[in-house]
């Protein structure tokens, strides 16, 4: 596709449930991230991905969240046994590799809004 | 932990009015980002500045970056309704990997006829 594409766009889900979001990134960007956004602030780092090297897990809040890249493509992130504070956006992005900027652009997709009831 | 305060949090004027937002660390960054959010999207790059004392212009947008490497700022010239949005700094950390921005805490702003 043209930009990151993440799905779903909205989810509401009762507390101790667990749910999956899915990131596709940009065809060929080997760079792939995971950020988490409370209600109108900035963005919290949680976990990132390149090529086949292992992830950097160092953002992760707790060990009910994990993620995992597939073929060097998609990702799902997944958050298990949902609790209140985890409902933010989870804001996915890509960039084609991790090179110092300016070189390297990454591009953010529109987000999964999360609400935990 | 590197830190970005952004300030103000809010910035609510007319049409016309100039206006700056500050993006402060105490830490040093290889380089600093200025993103725009707007409601339902994901952040939009606007510019990346790499060398103490940088300036950079886009259009109405004039960004500079500390000769230090700790801080930034944005300047909006003759603002317009346009601009509306949450504007986000970014730093890349001095070692590391480069690509794992710290962001910083947000501006909202918002521009009105």
């Amino acid at each position: 596709g043209a930009g990151v594409s993440q799905s779903p766009s909205n989810k509401v889900t009762e507390k101790g449930k667990d749910v999956e979001l899915r990131c596709d990134p940009i065809s060929g960007h080997t760079a792939l991230y995971w950020y988490r956004q409370s209600l109108g602030q900035g963005l919290e780092f949680l976990i990132y991905f390149q090529g086949n090297s292992a992830p950097d897990k160092s953002g992760l809040p707790s060990d009910r969240f994990s993620a995992e890249r597939t073929g060097g493509s998609v990702s799902t992130l997944t958050i298990q046994r949902t609790q209140q504070e985890d409902s933010a956006v989870y804001l996915c992005a890509s960039s084609e590799g991790t090179g110092a900027f300016p070189g390297n652009t990454i591009y953010f997709g529109e987000g999964s809004w999360l609400t935990v009831v | 932990t590197q830190l970005l305060e952004q300030s103000p949090q809010f910035l609510s004027i007319q049409e016309g009015e100039n206006l700056t937002v500050y993006c402060n660390s105490s830490s040093v960054f290889s380089s600093l980002q200025w993103y725009r959010q707007e409601p339902g999207e994901g952040p939009v790059l606007l510019v990346t500045v790499v060398t103490g004392g940088e300036v950079k212009k886009l259009k109405r947008l004039t960004f500079q970056f500390g000769d230090a490497r700790k801080d930034s700022s944005l300047h909006i010239t003759a603002a317009q309704p346009g601009d509306t949005g949450l504007y986000l700094c970014a730093g890349a950390p001095p070692t590391g990997t480069a690509s794992k921005l710290t962001f910083g805490t947000g501006t909202r702003l918002q521009v009105t006829l």
